[in-house]
């Protein structure tokens, strides 16, 4: 079975600074994939980003930016330039990439952007 | 993009009454529907696998019975939470996986339900 462990249950970031939320996992797999969702006040999830296990190169998407570290299972979301937008529940996900694997989220992380 | 859409986004019912949530896949067929259940400031707990055409693969510890998972065609899913008790009060959220695309492509989330049992 899979687990993914959000070590930070709340984090605060002042506007325009960089903050990185961690994510660790555990899989027997070698082949899966990773995505940090969002879910802000409106409770709707946000893909954020994505990252495919056998890639070595992070994937980023505009001001956000992940460091995969397969070896160490780690899956970190970078910030940058943060804004009042950024405010909301961040979840790690995980998918196996057998036929019947569902996603697993990890407990998030609170990420607050004060005015 | 994708578009899922769950209705209603809230409802209040009474002890001992049953609600339905509807999850649609407007813009794709979706086979495979997944239900989550979110407590305040959690996680979401995954609750069942709705296939289309078939009978739904439940988690440990989720009542069959309690809550029924109909995916009648491959655009809707129906939870519906039977003879509800206030400790059902909770966030359901559907989500669905294009069938034309692989397992492991990102899932399209509603906006969930808000579910109050007084």
């Amino acid at each position: 079975a899979q687990t993914v462990t959000q070590s930070q249950p709340e984090m605060s970031v002042q506007e325009a600074e960089t903050v990185t939320l961690s994510c660790t996992y555990d899989t027997s797999e070698n082949n899966y994939y990773l995505f940090w969702y969002k879910q802000p006040p409106s409770r709707q999830m946000i893909l954020v980003i994505r990252q495919e296990a056998y890639k070595q190169q992070n994937a980023t998407e505009n001001r956000f930016s992940v460091n995969f570290q397969k070896a160490a299972k780690s899956f970190s979301l970078k910030i940058s330039d943060s804004q009042l937008g950024d405010t909301a529940m961040y979840f790690c996900a995980f998918i196996g990439v057998t036929g019947y694997s569902t996603l697993t989220f990890g407990k998030g992380t609170m990420l607050l952007v004060p005015p | 993009g994708a578009v899922v859409s769950q209705h209603p986004s809230w409802v209040i019912c009474k002890s001992g009454t049953s609600v339905k949530i509807e999850c649609r896949s407007l813009d794709f067929q979706a086979t495979t529907m997944f239900w989550y259940r979110q407590f305040p400031k959690q996680s979401l707990m995954l609750m069942a696998t709705s296939n289309e055409g078939s009978k739904a693969t439940y988690e440990q510890g989720v009542e069959k019975d309690k809550f029924l998972i109909n995916h009648a065609s491959l655009t809707l899913s129906t939870l519906t939470v039977t003879s509800a008790h206030p400790e059902d009060s909770s966030f359901y959220i559907c989500s669905a996986r294009d069938h034309a695309s692989s397992y492991n492509s990102p899932l399209h989330f509603g906006n969930g339900t808000r579910l109050t049992v007084t």
